[in-house]
């Protein structure tokens, strides 16, 4: 199937760290990305990861990804009120550009 | 990255009336793309318009509701046709750069 899964909320205290899961199905995806959508504005591109990689780190935050379990997750490290948003992952089909978008989960942060 | 603009930002609209969004992006692309998110919903790919060629529609979507303009590598528009209130949503535009994707601010589009 063509599914993307997220949990769909998240609620964590100023501060601490926020890890964000996601699986997907197509083992041919190339890229996997992390998008952020603040209430009433667009999406984001905050990070992505190349499928050869399992790793990748961008200040706060950490790119996870188990190719084998389709697994894929983001780490923000020291969240802050400002980072309370939607984030999806998205997974990109091979050859064709079209983006296949989990159903996003919203992030609560408390101070 | 491309900087990519959407006209107009938002719009309440008539049911039975259409709407055209234009989308414009300050250089040159091959790959654009239109998303539709209904309230509340995640992103689903609408269709993929090309320069020179008509746009390829995703399942669900045909043309005579969605006509695509593609006149050149730097602009494109999505009409959204006859609509109904279950058009409500906000369309995207985004486009290919390399490894990456990105997104216009979308239009919020109310049918009443």
């Amino acid at each position: 199937g063509e599914d993307v899964e997220q949990s769909l909320f998240l609620s964590v205290r100023e501060g601490d760290s926020s890890v964000i899961n996601c699986t997907y199905t197509d083992s041919s995806s190339t890229y996997l990305y992390w998008y952020k959508q603040e209430p009433g504005a667009g999406l984001q591109l905050l990070t992505y990861i190349f499928s050869n990689m399992d790793m990748k780190q961008d200040q706060r935050l950490t790119v996870l990804l188990n190719k084998k379990d389709k697994h894929l997750s983001l780490r923000i490290a020291d969240t802050q009120t400002g980072d309370s948003a939607i984030y999806f992952c998205a997974e990109i089909r091979e050859g064709t550009g079209k983006l296949i978008f989990g159903q996003g989960t919203t992030l609560q942060v408390k101070p | 990255s491309a900087v990519i603009s959407q006209k107009p930002s938002r719009d309440i609209c008539q049911r039975g009336t259409s709407l055209t969004i234009q989308c414009q992006v300050d250089s040159q692309v091959t790959m654009m793309f239109w998303y539709r998110q209904q309230p509340g919903q995640s992103l689903t790919l609408i269709a993929t318009a090309n320069q020179g060629s008509e746009a390829t529609y995703e399942s669900g979507f045909v043309i005579d509701k969605f006509p695509i303009s593609r006149p050149n590598l730097t602009f494109s528009t999505l009409t959204v046709s006859n609509m109904s209130p279950e058009d409500s949503s906000i369309y995207l535009c985004s486009v290919d750069e390399g490894d990456t994707q990105y997104f216009g601010p979308g239009t919020r589009l109310t049918v009443l």
